[in-house]
């Protein structure tokens, strides 16, 4: 069964904490993106990557950090210095340039 | 750089009756276009794109949307909604020079009601 999963469903942790978000997929895509989503802002870019071992930052990086070590992984740091991480990220991937992104189920952050 | 505007953010709207979600769109390439739906606590899942050809586009559960080159515009429809419509939607824009990356609008809460 093809497709996108992230997890956890639902993480809560403590400011000052780091804490990392898991996004895989298994639909053989090279591109991988890392929204986050707040209510009535729509979906803001974090992180890209458009190949293994290489990654972009989007409009929102600071506070956050990325790694792209194999094809189906993209995993999604938040560090203690982004300042309001309570939010719902999302992650995608996508094949080629025209392609449909295809969506996670999404991870919703909260920090106590 | 590309920006989105969707002019509704809330559309109160009854079973039965259609609806339309107005995006407009800014740019100086050729666009891609994209209609996401996102039903609560879940990921985006696509409705239509528009890529290039025709412009008037058909995708799931019946809805549609048609490109206005000349007034930048990407607006949906459905002729007749359902309760399970109830949900948010995103207008999406990316083109050539983008990486893929897609710039969203802020969305359009649909709520549709008996």
């Amino acid at each position: 069964d093809g497709g996108i999963t992230q997890s956890p469903k639902y993480l809560f942790r403590k400011e000052g904490q780091n804490v990392t978000l898991s996004c895989e997929q298994n639909l053989n895509h090279d591109a991988m993106y890392w929204y986050r989503q707040d209510p009535g802002q729509g979906l803001r870019l974090i992180y890209y990557s458009q190949i293994v071992n290489d990654f972009q930052k989007g409009d929102i990086a600071e506070g956050y950090s990325v790694s792209r070590e194999k094809k189906e992984s993209f995993p999604l740091t938040v560090t203690s210095a982004q300042k309001n991480p309570t939010a719902f990220y999302l992650c995608a991937s996508k094949a080629g340039e025209t392609d449909t992104q295809y969506f996670g189920p999404g991870t919703r952050l909260t920090v106590l | 750089a590309q920006s989105v505007t969707q002019l509704d953010s809330q559309v109160p709207v009854f079973e039965e009756a259609p609806v339309e979600l107005r995006c407009n769109y800014s740019s100086s390439v050729s666009v891609y276009l994209f209609w996401y739906v996102q039903y609560p606590n879940q990921g985006l899942q696509l409705l239509l794109k528009y890529l290039s050809g025709s412009t008037l586009v058909k995708g799931i559960n019946g809805f549609e949307a048609e490109f206005n080159k000349s007034q930048t515009s990407f607006h949906l429809r459905k002729p007749s909604v359902h309760i399970s419509d109830t949900a948010e939607y995103f207008c999406a824009v990316s083109d050539a020079t983008s990486w893929g990356k897609l710039q969203f609008g802020a969305g359009t809460q649909v709520v549709v009601t008996p």
